[in-house]
């Protein structure tokens, strides 16, 4: 069965680095998303992706993060200056659908831990 | 602004029974509910959907009913199993909007 990919599984870093999480969605999806969750919190919606530029983003998607597709197979999220509070679970989804009306695929997560 | 709650945070029920999930919305732009289950270290997973022109779906021993006019909806697991013990959320979009929005999730506990 086909699933989303998402690499590194953790990753810790200090305050201030750069860090690139990175998915590969299932392959004949076109919509992508980035979730996340602090611990102990709902999912949050970070941003979605269609026809490789951004759709939808929240509030918390503010000028520290960024999304590319660089190639036809991944799906990046860029955060370029990590803060203690970006540390969370983020989670790459894809689905076929748009619209909010698809089921969205999730990939495993990967864990930022900041220090 | 939390626009989807699930004021229950735990639910213990015994294998075989019924378990009931709640959720209300306040966006009466919502049209799409969907539950996704969560266990620990793997991402969310989709369950079953249901659609506001409609107020019951039913997939196995899942069941989605949606209140409109209260803003609510639950899902009825029957019989509950051993392995239905996870996390559960419920999810909302609007018409239009391209992302969904996630209660806080309740964590249902099957007790053999």
């Amino acid at each position: 069965e086909p699933e989303v990919t998402q690499t590194p599984s953790h990753q810790v870093t200090q305050m201030g680095q750069e860090v690139i999480l990175r998915c590969v969605p299932i392959s004949n999806h076109l919509y992508f998303y980035w979730y996340r969750q602090i611990l102990g919190q709902k999912v949050e919606f970070l941003v979605s992706f269609y026809n490789n530029e951004i759709s939808e983003k929240s509030e918390i998607f503010d000028d520290q993060f960024s999304v590319e597709r660089p190639d036809g197979s991944n799906f990046t999220l860029k955060i370029r200056s990590t803060k203690l509070e970006d540390s969370a679970m983020y989670f790459c989804a894809s689905s076929g659908v748009g619209g909010g009306r698809g089921e969205l695929f999730f990939g495993e997560g990967s864990r930022l831990t900041v220090l | 602004d939390q626009q989807v709650k699930q004021n229950s945070p735990s639910l213990s029920v015994q294998e075989g029974r019924i378990s009931i999930l709640n959720c209300d919305y306040t966006n009466s732009m919502f049209d799409y509910f969907l539950w996704y289950k969560k266990y620990p270290a793997e991402g969310p997973t989709f369950l079953i959907s249901i659609s506001s022109i409609k107020d019951k779906n039913e997939d196995g021993r899942f069941t989605v009913f949606l209140n409109k006019s209260a803003k609510h909806l639950s899902l009825h697991i029957v019989p509950s199993q051993p392995g239905d013990s996870a996390v559960y959320f419920c999810a909302a979009s609007g018409t239009g909007a391209n992302n969904l929005f996630f209660g806080t999730g309740t964590r249902l506990t099957v007790i053999p």
